[in-house]
């Protein structure tokens, strides 16, 4: 069976500092693979996908970036947090002809 | 862009009672999924719905795939404590590209023991 796994699960960064999150699917090979960020209380927003290595789409211009250095590997970045990064941020992944989508466990990020 | 339109936007029910929301939107989808968040978690999926008219059940949820591919609703039987959460449709967007899922706001669930 396919799982999914992203850490760390909670994170305190201080404004300025870097941010790593990092994701990775088993169970399966050349998934979609995405990053939505989930402000408080609110919906959704999708922030990059990717359907390759190296391919990466980004759907919301801001202060993060993110990275596919394997097939099963995503990583959301951002070389200088800011207060609005706060969040909560969850992986998911798809098949690549898919129409189904999976979620990890998230990760808390508060920037103070 | 498409939308999907979930109500009510949160309930408060009686343990042992029955749940139902719905999902709409003006535009088809190919596919309803429903998820369950609770609180500091990922969505878990509950049910996935890939044909007009199906009916599916997990357990005591129960969904169907509207005929009009234009909506959904989720049903949830004698409802238990543990049914505390949040519950979205989506679906993946059947104008902006095989990519992108277009998720609902979300039913805020509480149950009164």
């Amino acid at each position: 069976s396919q799982t999914i796994h992203q850490w760390p699960a909670t994170l305190v960064q201080p404004v300025g500092s870097p941010l790593s999150l990092e994701c990775t699917v088993e169970g399966t090979s050349n998934p979609n693979l995405y990053w939505y960020r989930q402000a408080a209380g609110r919906g959704l927003q999708l922030l990059f996908y990717s359907v390759g290595i190296g391919q990466i789409s980004s759907e919301v211009p801001q202060n993060l970036s993110a990275s596919r250095p394997q097939d099963r590997q995503f990583i959301l970045s951002s070389k200088k947090l800011l207060l609005s990064d706060s969040g909560f941020y969850l992986c998911a992944w798809t098949r690549g002809s898919g129409n189904t989508i999976y979620f990890g466990e998230g990760s808390w990020l508060t920037v103070v | 862009g498409q939308q999907l339109n979930q109500s009510p936007q949160s309930m408060f029910i009686q343990e042992g009672e029955d749940v139902s929301m719905n999902c709409t939107s003006s535009s088809i989808f190919n596919t309803w999924l429903w998820y369950k968040q609770d609180p500091g978690e990922g969505p878990v999926l509950l049910i996935a719905l890939y044909k007009a008219g199906e009916l599916t059940s997990n357990g005591r949820l129960t969904a169907q795939f509207g005929i009009t591919r234009k909506d959904s609703f989720l049903n949830i039987s004698a409802s238990i404590p543990s049914d505390v959460g949040i519950y979205f449709c989506a679906g993946p967007s059947t104008t902006s590209g095989t990519y992108k899922y277009i998720f609902g706001t979300g039913t805020r669930l509480k149950v009164l023991a």
